[in-house]
């Protein structure tokens, strides 16, 4: 079975500052792994996606996650976080790309000024 | 641009009245997924579908039935809601990956 498990359910970090948002999953087949942020009252909308090509993953807003198969993590990083970046973020992990996926339970990241 | 439009924003009903949330998509996707959203617990997926009257049960589908006559809808639906139904629902369509809409807040009375 996968599962997925996000370390912190709040992270609190200044402008400017590094984002670090911690995912490790389990799963029995290689796995299609995804970052996706909310905004409040919106829908997900997908950040970056790792699918067995490249392990550094470069999304969308600056953000990229790095798949490490010994640690069964894929951590997502901002080098300098911006005020607009504060939001839910999920972490999810399914068989494929299309397939249903299993989330974490989400991380509200918070930018300080 | 992909998109995946849900009928309501907020909606507001009484214990055990029927529920439809309506989920629609324009690109022609062959999977949709209807998903609830609960602080603390992140998405669980309810029912999804891989075709035209196709469906299968997704980890909670207990309250829920679904309905997909046509390509692009994909209904939920709530036979007898209950207070514990109060969430989010959040649908999805896919092809290489997961475009969602905008949710449907739901509070059961």
């Amino acid at each position: 079975a996968q599962s997925v498990t996000q370390l912190g359910s709040h992270v609190s970090v200044s402008e400017g500052a590094l984002v670090l948002l911690r995912c490790n999953y389990s799963s029995s087949v290689p796995p299609y792994l995804f970052w996706y942020v909310q905004y409040p009252n919106q829908g997900l909308q997908l950040l970056l996606k790792y699918t067995s090509a490249a392990t550094l993953v470069k999304g969308i807003n600056g953000f990229e996650a790095e798949f490490k198969k010994s640690e069964t993590s894929f951590h997502l990083t901002k080098p300098s976080a911006h005020m607009s970046d504060a939001a839910e973020y999920f972490c999810a992990v399914s068989k494929d790309s299309s397939y249903k996926l299993i989330f974490g339970s989400g991380t509200r990241l918070l930018v300080r000024p | 641009d992909v998109k995946v439009t849900q009928s309501s924003r907020y909606l507001v009903k009484r214990t055990g009245e029927k529920v439809f949330l309506e989920c629609v998509q324009d690109m022609d996707h062959e999977n949709m997924f209807w998903y609830r959203q609960d602080p603390g617990l992140g998405l669980r997926l309810i029912y999804f579908s891989y075709d035209v009257k196709m469906k299968e049960k997704g980890d909670i589908p207990e309250g829920y039935s679904v309905s997909r006559e046509k390509k692009e809808r994909f209904s939920l639906i709530l036979e007898s809601a209950s207070t514990n139904q109060t969430s989010m629902y959040l649908c999805a369509s896919s092809r290489n990956e997961q475009f969602f809409g905008p949710g449907t807040r739901l509070t059961v009375l």
